[in-house]
């Protein structure tokens, strides 16, 4: 099965400052790779999705990731924070068959004034 | 609106007591899937569906039951429901396992 690893349950921040969320996972085969973004009280929102065809993933609200096979990372950066950045972020990997869904154990933003 | 419901959104019950947490999507999605946040453990698949009367397990199917008669229902049952399964449930559906997964609100169960 595969496993995702979040680094950091807790990050914290300035706002305007860099924001660099952590994702490690276990895979010899790239699989599809997924950022999600939840904000309190809600359901999880799409943030970027890797498929293999560009290393480098921009998403929504300026995020991006970028695909490291050699490192088997998919870390997730943003140039400037914002305070509606401030939110739970998970990665998340599928399976070869792309049914099934492993996710991080997620990391809270907190974004600083 | 294009979105993906659940009900109930809060529910306090005993153990043992069966119980059924509905979830329909309006898109179409052929895919939908079941998911349990816990802390400290983001979330676990549960149960997932490819199309009408297909369903497999996920990584923690252990106590549930689903079931996929309709494409835009996929109700999770709880026929003895125990403390541990006591979570934050999230419903999602897709066009397929490649597509983004849209997510209901959520459902907060606790099973006393």
């Amino acid at each position: 099965a595969q496993s995702v690893t979040q680094l950091g349950s807790h990050v914290s921040v300035s706002e305007g400052a860099l924001v660099l969320l952590r994702c490690n996972y276990s895979s010899s085969v790239p699989p599809y790779l997924f950022w999600y973004v939840q904000y309190p009280n809600q359901g999880l929102q799409l943030l970027l999705k890797y498929t293999s065809a560009a290393t480098l993933v921009k998403g929504i609200n300026g995020f991006e990731a970028e695909f490291k096979k050699s490192e088997t990372s998919f870390h997730l950066t943003k140039p400037s924070a914002h305070m509606s950045d401030a939110a739970e972020y998970f990665c998340a990997v599928s399976d070869q068959g792309f049914n099934k869904f492993y996710f991080g154990s997620g990391t809270k933003l907190n974004v600083k004034p | 609106e294009a979105q993906v419901t659940q009900n109930p959104r809060y529910l306090i019950t005993v153990t043992g007591k069966k119980l059924t947490v509905t979830c329909s999507q309006n898109m179409n999605h052929e895919y939908m899937s079941w998911y349990r946040q816990d802390p400290g453990l983001g979330l676990r698949q549960i149960y997932y569906s490819m199309n009408v009367e297909v369903t497999d397990k996920g990584d923690v199917p252990e106590g549930y039951k689903v079931s996929r008669k309709e494409k835009r229902n996929f109700p999770l049952i709880l026929e003895s429901p125990s403390p541990n399964q006591t979570s934050l449930y999230f419903c999602a559906s897709s066009t397929g396992g490649r597509g983004e997964q849209f997510f209901g609100p959520g459902t907060r169960l606790t099973v006393l």
